[in-house]
C-alpha cells in the first residue's frame, strides 16, 4: 500500500528559527513530490519536485528530494509568525491507467511563537 | 480573480438527508478532485474528473456520488448512505494540457466542513 509519513505532527518554535520538516514515502510508480501550506483553510502550493538533489527555493523556504532514500525536506530559515500553518506532503503516483493522483501525509503543524 | 469556488463554508446534515457541496472552477482546468479531511489523516479521495460526463471513484466513494456536467463544475452529494459525513471537504482542480511538470499540481478550494446535527 502506498504510504507517505510526515514528521515531526506538531512543533514550536519562535520566531526567527529555523525548521525542517520530513516527509517520507513508500510507493509504486512515484511521479513527483508536492509540498502545500495549508492555513486554516484552503492548501496552498509551494514546490513540485521531480529529480534528487535539485533544491527548490521560493524567500525563506526551500526544498529538496532524495529519491534514493525516499525522502524529501522542507526547510523554513528565519521563521515568523505568519509561518504558522500545517504543512501538507503530497506524492503524486500513476493511478487506474493514464491518471495520477495524489496520496497526502498527515502534515506537520507548525506554530511560531512572537 | 481566478479561483476555485466551494460552497457553502458550513454545512450542517441531519440524518437521512443528502446534501450537495459546490465546486466551481474558473481555471478552465481539466480535472477536477473531491478530497474528504479528517483531524489525523492526510487528506482522501473520493472522486476525480478528467473530462466532462466522466468521472471516477477514489479510495473511499461509498456513500457519495458527484456529477460533471460542465467544465467549471463538479459537485458532490454526500448521501445518506455516507454514515460518518463530518468532515472537512476540499475541492481542487488542475490542468492536464500544461505543460508536463506543471499539469498535475492540484490547486485548492476554501473548503466545506459538513457536520451532522
Amino acid at each position: 500500500e502506498d504510504k507517505v509519513v510526515q514528521s515531526p505532527l506538531s512543533l514550536v518554535v519562535h520566531e526567527g528559527d529555523t525548521v525542517t520538516l520530513n516527509c517520507s514515502y513508500e510507493v509504486t510508480n512515484f511521479r513527483s513530490l508536492l509540498w502545500y501550506k495549508q492555513e486554516k483553510k484552503a492548501p496552498t502550493f509551494l514546490f513540485m519536485l521531480t529529480s534528487s538533489g535539485i533544491e527548490k527555493k521560493s524567500g525563506r523556504l526551500s526544498s529538496i528530494l532524495d529519491k534514493k532514500e525516499l525522502f524529501s525536506i522542507l526547510n523554513i530559515t528565519a521563521t515568523q509568525t505568519g509561518d504558522s500553518a500545517v504543512y501538507l506532503c503530497a506524492v503524486e503516483v500513476l493511478y487506474g491507467g493514464a491518471t495520477n493522483k495524489l496520496i497526502f501525509g498527515t502534515g506537520t503543524l507548525l506554530a511560531v511563537q512572537p | 480573480d481566478g479561483g476555485i469556488t466551494q460552497s457553502p463554508k458550513y454545512l450542517f446534515r441531519k440524518e437521512g438527508q443528502n446534501v450537495t457541496l459546490s465546486c466551481e472552477q474558473n481555471l478552465n482546468h481539466d480535472a477536477m478532485y473531491w478530497y474528504r479531511q479528517d483531524p489525523g489523516q492526510g487528506l482522501r479521495l473520493i472522486y476525480y474528473s478528467q473530462i466532462v460526463n466522466d468521472f471516477q471513484k477514489g479510495d473511499i466513494a461509498e456513500g457519495y456520488s458527484v456529477s460533471r456536467e460542465k467544465k467549471e463544475s463538479f459537485p458532490l452529494t454526500v448521501t445518506s448512505a455516507q454514515k460518518n459525513p463530518t468532515a472537512f471537504y476540499l475541492c481542487a482542480s488542475s490542468s492536464l494540457t500544461q505543460g508536463s511538470l506543471a499539469k498535475n499540481i492540484q490547486y485548492f478550494g476554501a473548503g466545506t466542513r459538513l457536520s451532522v446535527l
